[in-house]
C-alpha cells in the first residue's frame, strides 16, 4: 500500500512565523504535489516536484516556497504566514513513469493550518 | 477554460437509499476521470479512475459513469450506509502538462440512520 504521511494534523502558528509543513512518501514516486483545499474550492496546486531538487510552480505559489533534498521527502514553507494561508494542505504523490492514466495521485491525510 | 463542476453541491439520504451525484467537464484534450472520497478532515482516496475508451466501472457499492462526448460522468451509490458520509471528488486530467489535474469542489453527502 502506498503511504503518504504528513508531519501534522493541526498547526497553530502565529502571523509572520516560518511554518514547514513535510511529507514523506514510501513508493519511489518521482512526482510529489502540495495542494491547498479550502471550502467551496477544489483543490489548488501550489507546487509540484517531478524530481529531486526539480520544482514547479503550480497555480498559487505566492507566499510559499518548497524544498525536495529526497525523493521520498517535500517539504512546503511558508516565509512569513499570514492569516489568508490559514487552510488545510494536502501532499500527493504518483509515479513519473508508466502509463499516464494509471498515475494515481495518492494523498496524505493532510494538515489543518491555522494562522492567528 | 479548462474546468470541472459537481452538483449538487450536497446531498442528504437515507442510509440504504441510491443517490447519483454528477460531473461535468471541459478538459480538452482528455485522458482519465477519477472519482475520490474524501472523509472529513482526511485526505482523498481513490474510488474509480476511467480513460475515455471506459463507459462503466465499478468499486463494490460505487458505480462510475463516463460519457467522453458529452464530457460528463456520474458516480452511483447503490444501498447507501452511514460510511458514506464525505466529500466526493471529481477530478479530471488532460494528456498536455505533466501534473495538470483539474478538480472539481465535490458534492457533500451526507447519509442519516
Amino acid at each position: 500500500d502506498v503511504k503518504v504521511t504528513q508531519s501534522s494534523r493541526y498547526l497553530v502558528k502565529r502571523t509572520g512565523e516560518k511554518v514547514f509543513l513535510e511529507c514523506v512518501q514510501d513508493m519511489d514516486h518521482e512526482n510529489m504535489f502540495w495542494y491547498r483545499q479550502d471550502p467551496g474550492l477544489g483543490l489548488r496546486l501550489i507546487y509540484f516536484s517531478y524530481d529531486v531538487k526539480m520544482k514547479e510552480k503550480g497555480d498559487i505559489p505566492e507566499g510559499y516556497s518548497v524544498s525536495r533534498e529526497k525523493k521520498e521527502r517535500f517539504s512546503l514553507i511558508l516565509e512569513s504566514a499570514s492569516t489568508n494561508q490559514t487552510s488545510m494542505y494536502l501532499c500527493a504523490s504518483n509515479p513519473g513513469v508508466g502509463v499516464l492514466y494509471r498515475r494515481e495521485q495518492y494523498f496524505g491525510p493532510g494538515t489543518r493550518l491555522t494562522v492567528t | 477554460k479548462n474546468q470541472v463542476e459537481q452538483s449538487p453541491q450536497s446531498l442528504i439520504i437515507l442510509e440504504g437509499k441510491n443517490c447519483t451525484l454528477q460531473c461535468n467537464y471541459t478538459v480538452s484534450p482528455f485522458s482519465n476521470l477519477r472519482w475520490y472520497k474524501q472523509d472529513t478532515g482526511r485526505g482523498p482516496v481513490s474510488l474509480t479512475i476511467m480513460t475515455f475508451s471506459e463507459n462503466t466501472k465499478s468499486n463494490g457499492r460505487y458505480t462510475a459513469t463516463l460519457d467522453a462526448d458529452t464530457k460528463q460522468s456520474s458516480l452511483h451509490i447503490t444501498a447507501s450506509q452511514l460510511s458514506d458520509s464525505a466529500s466526493y471528488i471529481c477530478v479530471v486530467r488532460g494528456t498536455s502538462g505533466t501534473y495538470k489535474y483539474i478538480f472539481g469542489t465535490g458534492t457533500r453527502l451526507k447519509v442519516l440512520a
